[in-house]
């Protein structure tokens, strides 16, 4: 069993539409957690971060952590095609390793 | 600014053949990462240097080698090039280990087949 697991999609959603990107993790010792979107043949780039439970907003872009449930989300409102991506979720406990998700690949549809 | 450049962005090579990828970053990281992405697997990370002078094993570093002989460049070796090592290779950066809000840094890739 992957320590992170999540959907690969690919998800297709028309434009305005609310986007919710998930992953489950099963180590308990993941603190900190990341959200990162990587357009097509470019490296991930940081989205988002938080690393307690609850939600964390940025714009159109809100990260939710359940510790309890070990369950993260992102959600993105008011979806445009320039968010048609791969997003990918990462978490670690410190030091120098980050456990990164498959990945979910998205598109925004005119 | 540069941020982090990898070289070669693309390479076809043969069974047994030997390689080198070079990372450069001009942010003046201590901390640099070399991973690779496949389909259905994510990102793993293969080697990972915490300044100059010093290497660390990753999760996945069978068939791979690196040196840091230079604070702003990390260079990953492939000695004898097999089929499993086909995939996409991204170096990274960050000035403080991966934690709160401490951002990786990546390159734009580098896609290596092997036949």
């Amino acid at each position: 069993q992957k320590e992170v697991e999540q959907d690969p999609g690919p998800l297709s959603v028309p434009e305005g539409a609310i986007v919710s990107l998930n992953c489950t993790y099963s180590n308990s010792a993941f603190q900190y957690f990341m959200w990162y979107r990587q357009y097509s043949r470019k490296g991930p780039e940081l989205l988002m971060y938080t690393y307690s439970s609850g939600n964390k907003e940025d714009g159109r872009f809100t990260a939710q952590v359940d510790k309890s449930s070990k369950y993260i989300s992102l959600f993105i409102r008011d979806s445009q095609p320039s968010d048609s991506a791969t997003y990918l979720c990462a978490m670690t406990g410190g030091g120098n390793k980050l456990t990164f998700g498959t990945g979910t690949q998205l598109k925004v549809e005119l | 600014n540069a941020g982090v450049t990898q070289t070669p962005k693309f390479r076809v090579l043969k069974t047994g053949q030997s390689m080198t990828l070079l990372c450069a970053q001009d942010m003046n990281h201590e901390y640099m990462y070399w991973y690779r992405q496949d389909p259905g697997m994510g990102l793993r990370l293969i080697h990972y240097s915490v300044g100059e002078g010093t290497t660390a094993k990753g999760e996945v570093p069978d068939g791979y080698n690196v040196s840091r002989l230079k604070k702003q460049n990390f260079l990953l070796g492939l000695e004898s090039a097999a089929p499993s090592q086909t995939s996409v290779y991204f170096c990274a950066s960050s000035y403080l280990p991966t934690g709160p809000g401490e951002k990786l840094f990546f390159g734009s890739g580098t896609q290596l087949s092997v036949l």
